[in-house]
């Protein structure tokens, strides 16, 4: 069963911080890898998202760096703000070339005032 | 608002009873996914549509559970005999057919089973 190995957990950190999540993933069919985030209550959100052609991209305060021979991926949130305390949920396409997401487990940030 | 849409919102059932939940997808996508979220994990694919084929099912979507699309537009997933393991979020989402186009949640609803 193909797994995303989604890190940290949950992570506190100061307004201003800079939180990093890791995700690694086992095999893809395509190389896509989306970022949602989760309030309490409502849906995923779709965040940010990279495709195969480039290793980093940014979006605002939010960055996705990929590293596709170490098979993993990463997502940095700059100056973070108490607003952006939420979960935080990597995804990457199942293996069997279908178009389903294999999601992790998701981050649960904390944004201190 | 063109989001995807989901009713109801809550559903609160008692074990063995059955129960439907509806998703409208955004109009112009054709493909819709139902997955299902528990408490401090991330979604599970449940199943998938293209238009009405049902393309996939996944292996935690027992006999027990069946969803349609009958006109490729809204999908229903209905739940018989509920179990207390059934009690999740259950999301849906929809994305156009292109291989990286972005699947986007509609609110979910919230089932508990008593």
């Amino acid at each position: 069963q193909q797994q995303v190995k989604q890190s940290p957990q949950s992570l506190i950190v100061q307004k201003g911080g800079i939180p990093i999540i890791n995700c690694a993933y086992e095999n893809t069919a395509f190389d896509y890898f989306p970022w949602y985030q989760q309030f309490p209550g409502k849906g995923p959100a779709l965040l940010i998202a990279i495709r195969p052609d480039v290793s980093e991209k940014k979006e605002g305060r939010f960055t996705i760096s990929f590293n596709k021979s170490a098979k993993q991926f990463s997502l940095h949130i700059m100056d973070s703000q108490p607003g952006d305390s939420a979960t935080y949920f990597c995804a990457a396409p199942s293996p069997r070339g279908t178009y389903k997401y294999i999601f992790g487990t998701g981050t649960r940030l904390k944004v201190l005032a | 608002d063109t989001g995807v849409s989901q009713d109801p919102r809550h559903k609160i059932t008692k074990r063995g009873q059955n129960v439907t939940f509806r998703c409208d997808p955004i109009s112009e996508h054709n493909r819709l996914y139902w997955y299902r979220q528990t408490l401090g994990q991330g979604p599970e694919f449940l199943t998938y549509f293209q238009n009405e084929a049902q393309l996939e099912k996944s292996r935690l979507l027992s006999d027990r559970f069946s969803a349609e699309r009958p006109k490729g537009s809204f999908s229903t997933l209905e739940i018989q005999r509920t179990e207390q393991g059934d009690s999740a979020m259950y999301l849906c989402a929809s994305s156009t057919s292109g291989i990286t186009d972005t699947q986007y949640f509609g609110p979910g609803t919230r089932l508990t089973v008593l």
